[in-house]
């Protein structure tokens, strides 16, 4: 079956730092990939998304992931962070052996990411 | 649209009674998803219905969880007795039939806190 490691769990940048959260997952076929961001208090929801094409992927609010197959990668960037992206970050990749034909999602435990003003 | 509504927002019982979590998905979307988020698993996928019926329930702790979808557009998830390990903050989540286009539609959670 598929899995998703995030390895870092706690991130703490000071605005204006560039971010980087690393995402790699296990299942060596055909993937579909999302970056999801839980604010606090409140529910995922979905920053970008890959399944074909440009392995860049622009998202919401500045942030870019890219898909770089060859190290199972689909790491998440931005540029520069603000105290309002605060928030928890969660790697997904769709698990074909679940679910049948459309599989389901397989998040990564998921990191924190903390943005001092 | 409303989004996907879940009920109630917060739940505090006590060890070994049943709670019921609700869960009304977008309309037109045919798959929902039931997580479970915990500090130590992080988001766990509990069940799994498409077109109301149960796909994969693989991911139901044990038998004391048990989950329905009478009709598209209501599902709840039981636990009878509930035990204090069940407190995590549950959510559903609802999909169009291409979850890998579209990706899924989560609710604002349940907080369920069993003491």
């Amino acid at each position: 079956a598929q899995s998703v490691s995030q390895h870092n769990h706690h991130v703490i940048l000071s605005e204006a730092a560039s971010l980087e959260l690393g995402c790699n997952y296990s299942y060596g076929g055909t993937v579909n990939l999302f970056w999801y961001v839980q604010y606090p208090g409140q529910h995922l929801q979905l920053l970008l998304k890959y399944f074909s094409g440009d392995p860049l992927v622009k998202g919401i609010k500045g942030f870019e992931a890219e898909f770089i197959k060859s190290k199972f990668s689909f790491n998440l960037r931005k540029p520069s962070v603000q105290w309002s992206d605060t928030a928890e970050y969660f790697c997904a990749v769709r698990d074909p052996t679940r679910g049948g034909s459309q599989g389901n999602l397989i998040f990564g435990k998921g990191t924190k990411l903390s943005v001092k003003p | 649209d409303a989004g996907v509504i879940q009920s109630p927002r917060h739940e505090v019982t006590e060890m070994g009674q049943e709670v019921t979590l609700r869960c009304k998905p977008i309309s037109g979307h045919n798959s929902l998803f039931w997580y479970r988020q915990t500090m130590m698993r992080g988001l766990e996928l509990l069940i799994y219905f498409n077109n109301n019926v149960p796909i994969d329930d693989s991911g139901m702790p044990e038998d004391r969880f048990s989950a329905k979808m009478p009709n598209a557009s209501f599902s709840t998830l039981k636990i009878q007795p509930s035990e204090p390990r069940d407190s995590a903050v549950y959510f559903c989540a609802s999909s169009l039939p291409r979850t890998a286009l579209y990706g899924y539609t989560f609710g604002s959670g349940t907080r369920l806190t069993v003491v």
